[in-house]
């Protein structure tokens, strides 16, 4: 069955030094991984897709398929990153429905 | 322009009430996702329509769940019999699949359901 997995429930960082939020998955075929971000009081949006391999935000993620994972990272935090990201996966193989994990908070001390 | 909405934002019912959740998705987004999210987890999958017709509905936990689109635009869950382990977020999210096969989903901001 596919799942994702994401094994901090809290990181708490200070101002300024890296973040890396692990995520790691299990799925037979090919897969689209995402992260999506939800701040205080907002909807759940989009981070980044793995296929566009683009920076937002100053984070990046590599789908790195041997050890099938899609780690989140950005080299300074910022108090603004500040709030709870999910790892999600696109089950192509059954419709396009999201499977995701249960979230990281990630804190950002001044 | 304006995103996805959802109504009520918060329902509280007593323990074998009928419900109705509501969602607008994104003006001209073929596909609809609905999702539920428990305290301490990610949003799971219920169910998801491609225009009117539910290309998926894997994710529903039982026949007291039941969804509509009639005209390929406004959903609507309907929960019937409730019960106080139904009490969650229920999110519908919403997209349009670009060429190449991207898709991207739209959230809505999610519907509190509090089952007494």
């Amino acid at each position: 069955a596919q799942r994702v997995t994401q094994p901090e429930k809290l990181l708490s960082v200070f101002k300024g030094a890296p973040v890396e939020l692990k995520c790691n998955y299990s799925y037979s075929g090919s897969p689209e991984l995402f992260w999506y971000v939800q701040y205080s009081r907002q909807r759940l949006q989009l981070l980044l897709r793995h296929i566009s391999r683009e920076s937002i935000k100053g984070f990046t993620a590599d789908l790195n398929k041997g050890e099938t994972s899609f780690h989140l990272k950005k080299p300074f935090a910022q108090e603004e990153d500040s709030a709870m990201y999910y790892c999600a996966l696109r089950d192509m193989e059954y419709g396009n429905k999201l499977v995701f994990g249960a979230g990281t908070i990630l804190r950002v001390k001044s | 322009g304006a995103g996805v909405s959802q109504t009520p934002s918060n329902k509280v019912t007593e323990k074998g009430k009928y419900v109705e959740l509501r969602c607008d998705p994104i003006s001209g987004h073929t596909a609809l996702y609905w999702y539920r999210q428990s305290l301490g987890q990610g949003p799971e999958f219920l169910i998801y329509f491609q225009g009117t017709g539910a290309a998926d509905d894997s994710g529903l936990p039982n026949d007291r769940f039941f969804a509509v689109r009639p005209e390929g635009s406004v959903s609507t869950l309907k929960i019937q019999r409730t019960e106080r382990g139904d009490s969650a977020v229920y999110l519908c999210a919403s997209s349009l699949i670009a060429s190449g096969g991207q898709e991207t989903q739209y959230f809505g901001p999610g519907t509190r359901l509090l089952v007494l």
